[in-house]
């Protein structure tokens, strides 16, 4: 079974501009979540989408979106990008709502200039 | 009261000696511990996972331990070896929520050979 398929794996973008990242879950996985990853302040969570719906949201700005299609893959758009926006972006998929297990995605390195 | 606090921060173990990682939470309402695994490059790899229920879950090498009173569980790892190298994370959820995970920082484990 294949798994979290993250695109692209690296993006340079300069500053004041957006971002599209895209995350195809594992075949039957309904749910799928997005994380930011730095090394100042580690792992945290974004936002959360279930058949489609956002059910659950981090504490992060508006400028930080995200969507999730019926054949649940899911996008997630940062505009206005800042510096401190660069980070490795994962996606993790689950079966939904009551399933423990989050499975990630080889994440997305991005680099804003 | 979300937060996750991970120790240590970076840990060096011989072959064949035991790894010791702990964690500790505030909140008494998260019910669902998991432990990722992440090598450089990597997305975090789900290692075993444990409900408040129990005090102990062991699934080869790894153990985890729980102490639902002292809010405290940690990761064991047996027999350490050279390919366990990695960053390791701590994780807690709700599990109607348990798409939104809170992580600890990290702890960067290297195993001499």
């Amino acid at each position: 079974k294949a798994g979290v398929t993250q695109t692209p794996r690296y993006l340079i973008k300069t500053r004041g501009q957006q971002v599209t990242l895209s995350c195809s879950p594992i075949s039957g996985h309904r749910s799928v979540s997005w994380y930011q990853q730095t090394p100042g302040q580690g792992l945290q969570f974004l936002f959360e989408y279930f058949s489609e719906t956002q059910r659950n949201k981090g504490n992060f700005p508006g400028r930080f979106s995200g969507r999730q299609f019926s054949n649940s893959r899911s996008e997630m758009n940062v505009s206005t990008l800042e510096l401190g926006d660069s980070a490795l972006y994962l996606c993790a998929s689950s079966w939904g709502p009551g399933s423990d297990e989050q499975y990630f995605g080889p994440g997305t390195r991005l680099t804003v200039t | 009261q979300q937060q996750v606090k991970q120790s240590p921060q970076s840990l060096i173990v011989q072959k064949g000696g035991i790894s010791i990682i702990n964690c500790a939470y505030e909140n008494t309402a998260f019910d669902y511990f998991p432990w990722y695994q992440q090598f450089p490059g990597k997305g975090p790899a789900l290692l075993i996972a444990i409900r408040p229920d129990v005090s102990e879950k062991k699934e080869g090498r790894f153990t985890i331990s729980f102490n639902k009173s002292a809010k405290q569980f940690s990761l064991h790892i047996m027999d350490s070896q050279p390919g366990d190298s990695a960053t390791y994370f701590c994780a807690a959820s709700f599990i109607q929520g348990a798409q939104k995970l809170v992580f600890g920082q990290g702890t960067r484990l290297t195993i001499n050979p």
